[in-house]
């Protein structure tokens, strides 16, 4: 159980163009949804937090114009990353949590974008 | 800044058991520690968590210091697939650290 998965895997897109990322919670309902985000041999990055229903909270330096997060369901999150540069080119990765409060989060295999 | 400080990489011979060390001195009392693992371009997988009692799960052990300022992730055998870069992870799981890259050498 607590599978969570992306979609897509990778994407590639043009500079000016605008990328949406789906995480949805296979077996179980999340309450709470986060985005991280990873460059190259780095730690992963919390951009921002997302409560089903609600607005999600986004980390301080991460552009919420930019970033839109969507938790419109209890088991799908969408991240879009509106007017994307080359410097957006990352690993984007997503986790899944039953409770809004403490407890295991699951994360999903992550989406590679890649901006030309 | 990562409230959680790990050895940069450690070197593990097949076989053998791993022990990866965590320091987290600024612990609340009611926050677990977490580990996950992440092995090249995938994300994060669960392995294990805890709050004081030592845990142990199919995958890996867990001992917590009394004081719980610290932990140790035991892999009894390492093998091969266990490269990867593993993650000690405060209970809110804000904040990810460098982790330690682990290397299983044959």
């Amino acid at each position: 159980g607590a599978v969570v998965s992306q979609h897509p895997s990778r994407v590639i897109c043009k500079s000016g163009t605008s990328v949406k990322i789906e995480c949805r919670s296979l077996d179980f309902q999340a309450t709470t949804m986060f985005w991280y985000r990873q460059f190259p041999k780095q730690s992963l990055m919390l951009m921002a937090t997302s409560n089903e229903g609600s607005k999600a909270t986004y980390e301080q330096g991460v552009e919420k114009d930019k970033f839109l997060i969507n938790h419109a369901s209890l088991t799908l999150s969408t991240l879009t990353v509106t007017s994307a540069h080359p410097e957006d080119s990352s690993f984007y990765i997503c986790s899944a949590r039953r409770t809004s409060g403490a407890g295991t989060q699951y994360f999903g295999p992550g989406t590679r974008l890649l901006v030309l | 800044d990562a409230k959680t400080t790990q050895p940069p990489s450690m070197d593990c011979a097949e076989g053998r058991a791993a022990n990866l060390p965590c320091n987290h001195s600024t612990i609340s009392g009611n926050e677990y520690v977490y580990w996950y693992r992440q092995i090249h371009s995938q994300g994060p997988q669960y392995i294990i968590h805890g709050l004081k009692n030592n845990e142990t799960n199919e995958m890996a052990s867990l001992i917590i210091t009394e004081d719980r300022k610290s932990s140790t992730l035991i892999l009894p055998h390492a093998t091969l697939r266990d490269t990867a870069v593993y993650y000690c992870v405060e209970g809110n799981m804000l904040t990810f650290g460098g982790g330690t890259r682990l290397m299983v050498k044959p």
